[in-house]
């Protein structure tokens, strides 16, 4: 059973760097063919892809926000981390991380879900 | 970046009705398109995926076709609790690009 649970703070201020870490279960990414990605919502808006990493380590970004954001796994735990530098209040979103499904060697699409964790940007 | 336009950007219909959703890509992007659907207050739940390929354990009065630019979402019989936002995505490369959804009410 594949299972992702998204960690962080829900209130970070201005200029802050955010760190989130989704801890997966059902599934290594240390596997061949395995990807995990983060997504973000902002309140009554749409989605927005963030970053991926593989379990090659090979790293993609959202272009607009590539400057801000790393993202990083440690297979052992299990975990993939985001980082944001230079929080703003419009990224208040709720973020999630995703499973990737390939098909072939192309991203299929996010096929399992974390809860998501609400992070509000204020002073 | 790949620009993903869905229309129409919300839509009323009666239960039984037969419901399209349309997504444009601003370039060709194959069949890697995906769905999906996010009820209120929920996490998004993937519907299709390689633009026609239906989910494990989703309805089949789900459907998609399209390839290159333009994709359909097809809901045959509009049932009370398919009422939700859908997203197509953009899933040919990154950065992988959501459209900005479709409100599906009940008339």
């Amino acid at each position: 059973q594949v299972t992702l649970r998204e960690s962080g703070p829900a209130l970070v201020k201005p200029t802050q760097t955010l760190t989130l870490t989704c801890t997966f279960s059902g599934f290594s990414l240390s596997s061949s063919g395995m990807c995990v990605s983060w997504i973000r919502q902002p309140p009554g808006k749409a989605l927005e892809w963030l970053a991926r990493i593989d379990w090659d380590d090979d790293k993609y970004y959202s272009t607009s926000l590539k400057t801000r954001l790393t993202i990083s796994k440690d297979t052992s735990k299990n975990q993939v981390v985001l980082t944001m530098t230079n929080m703003d209040p419009v990224d208040t979103a709720t973020y999630y991380c995703a499973r990737i499904l390939l098909v072939g060697a192309h991203l299929g699409a996010f096929d399992y879900w974390g809860q998501g964790s609400l992070v509000t940007v204020s002073s | 970046d790949i620009q993903m336009t869905q229309s129409p950007s919300s839509l009323s219909a009666s239960v039984g009705d037969r419901v399209t959703i349309t997504c444009r890509a601003s370039q060709g992007i194959s069949n890697y398109l995906a769905w999906y659907q996010q009820k209120p207050g929920k996490v998004p739940k993937l519907l299709i995926y390689a633009a026609s390929t239906l989910q494990s354990g989703v309805p089949s009065r789900f459907s998609g076709s399209g390839s290159g630019t333009d994709f359909t979402l097809t809901i045959s019989s509009l049932q009370p609790e398919d009422v939700a936002n859908y997203y197509c995505q953009n899933c040919n490369s990154a950065p992988y690009t959501f459209g900005q959804g479709t409100k599906l009410e009940i008339k």
